[in-house]
């Protein structure tokens, strides 16, 4: 039972343009998302997180909002760098789960971003 | 720093065999985790450790063990290796605020 779901499994923009990668989760236990970026051959980078007690995070060209009563999730990439080309991940953990070290991460499975110039 | 290390980087290995994958980390984190990526299927917990002495299952945990003997390290087995293991593994730690740090994976093939 995926609990967290990137419906899109790619995204084609042009260099420039916003990209926007939608997140969807069913647990409404989840207090903490974060995003994480691969390139192939490398393990995922963290991206960017946010709470649920804000609806939005921006860090530089990447903004995360947080739609709690749609338990939806959304980052934006403006503008578009071909160097953004990357499969991005959607994560999500439970409150409950944390505990004094932060508990496991549920993850999408993923959307490949491809900017194009 | 070089934060996660992960050996090998890649391996053929011959069903039935039996095969440890190794994870060392020097951040001095609690938790460390062990995952699978498969194409379409995303990243799946293998298993995980809270803390140095404890580990615990994940979803896919069939097939594979863990042992945390200390802070650093977090190998995982395969006590007799099936084609369906055939994966990118990879093994990550996290920090207190909950973000986790993956190495750079190890790629499995099981013949």
């Amino acid at each position: 039972d995926q609990q967290v779901k990137q419906n899109s499994p790619s995204l084609s923009v042009q260099e420039g343009r916003i990209s926007i990668l939608n997140c969807d989760y069913t647990n409404s236990m989840f207090d903490y998302f974060l995003w994480y970026k691969k390139y192939p051959a490398e393990g995922p980078t963290f991206l960017i997180s946010i709470s649920s007690i804000k609806d939005k995070n921006e860090d530089g060209r990447f903004t995360v909002f947080l739609n709690k009563s749609a338990k939806h999730l959304s980052l934006h990439i403006v503008p578009s760098q071909p160097g953004d080309s990357a499969v991005y991940f959607c994560a999500a953990t439970p409150s409950f789960d944390r505990g004094s070290t932060l508990g496991r991460l549920y993850f999408g499975r993923g959307t490949q971003l491809t900017v194009w110039p | 720093i070089a934060g996660i290390t992960q050996a090998p980087t890649s391996q053929i290995l011959a069903a039935g065999r039996r095969m440890t994958l190794r994870c060392t980390q020097d951040m001095r984190h609690n938790a460390m985790y062990w995952y699978r990526q498969d194409l379409g299927l995303g990243l799946r917990l293998i298993h995980y450790s809270n803390t140095a002495g404890t580990t615990g299952k994940g979803e896919v945990p069939d097939g594979y063990s863990v042992s945390r003997a200390n802070t650093d390290d977090f190998p995982l087995t395969l006590a007799s290796a099936v084609p369906s293991q055939t994966s990118v593994y990879f093994c990550a730690s996290s920090d207190e605020l909950g973000r986790q740090y993956f190495g750079p994976g190890t790629r499995l093939t099981v013949l």
